[in-house]
């Protein structure tokens, strides 16, 4: 069966940058896109990214202004999703999402905090 | 960027209806929105129900259904049981860009 399993939870300081990763099991990268998507404490979701099957094309929501990169590894079946210039409101749950969502990582808390 | 608009919340009576609607800052909303609709229970992942404005998936039960109505996408849900008293997002499609609706509480009383 599809799995999507994430790094864990990353308290990082403002400035910084902060990795995480969406381990797929059952799911061709090479066949279908990932989404990331964000939840802040209390707040809505927020659509983030995404990287296509060729892994040769990435979109991120104009939000980030560049400080988002979607990057994968086929050979680990890994998908990885890197924020820099951290804020304190890019404290949030982080989540992968299958091409039509109808598979999510667990979700990773990313807190920053001086 | 696109806005995109629900109700902040709507109250449904057990085995009630009620339509949740989405819509777009740049107007109309159409099929080539490729809408989804979301489930979120506290502490909880968010739940595809809606895919491509009215596919469900599998797990979707039937009494909720996707539309498009009066130049929004819509989720109706007939016959509400209080498990699905939760918020409820869309998510649109602009080419390439996705956009979140900001969720709307389904309360069933």
């Amino acid at each position: 069966q599809v799995q999507l399993v994430q790094s864990g939870a990353e308290v990082k300081k403002p400035g910084a940058s902060v990795k995480v990763s969406c381990k797929t099991s059952g799911y061709t990268l090479t066949s279908n896109y990932i989404h990331w998507v964000r939840q802040a404490p209390g707040q809505g979701l927020e659509w983030v990214g995404i990287i296509n099957p060729s892994g040769d094309s990435t979109t991120n929501s104009q939000k980030f202004q560049g400080r988002v990169t979607v990057t994968r590894d086929t050979s680990t079946n890994t998908v990885y999703m890197e924020l820099s210039s951290l804020r304190s409101e890019d404290t949030a749950v982080y989540y992968c999402g299958s091409d039509h969502f109808d598979y999510w990582g667990q979700g990773t808390l990313v807190a920053v905090s001086s | 960027q696109a806005v995109v608009t629900q109700e902040p919340s709507l109250t449904v009576s057990p085995g009630g209806t009620v339509t949740l609607t989405c819509g777009s800052s740049t107007g109309e909303v159409t099929s080539g929105h490729y809408t989804h609709w979301f489930q979120q229970k506290p502490g909880q992942a968010p739940r595809a129900l809606i895919y491509d404005t009215t596919n469900k998936h599998f797990w979707t039960p039937a009494r909720f259904s996707g539309s498009l109505l009066g130049g929004k996408a819509a989720l109706t849900l007939s016959g509400a049981q209080p498990e699905d008293e939760a918020e409820y997002y869309c998510l649109l499609y602009y080419s390439v860009v996705r956009v979140f609706g900001g969720g709307t509480k389904l309360t069933v009383l």
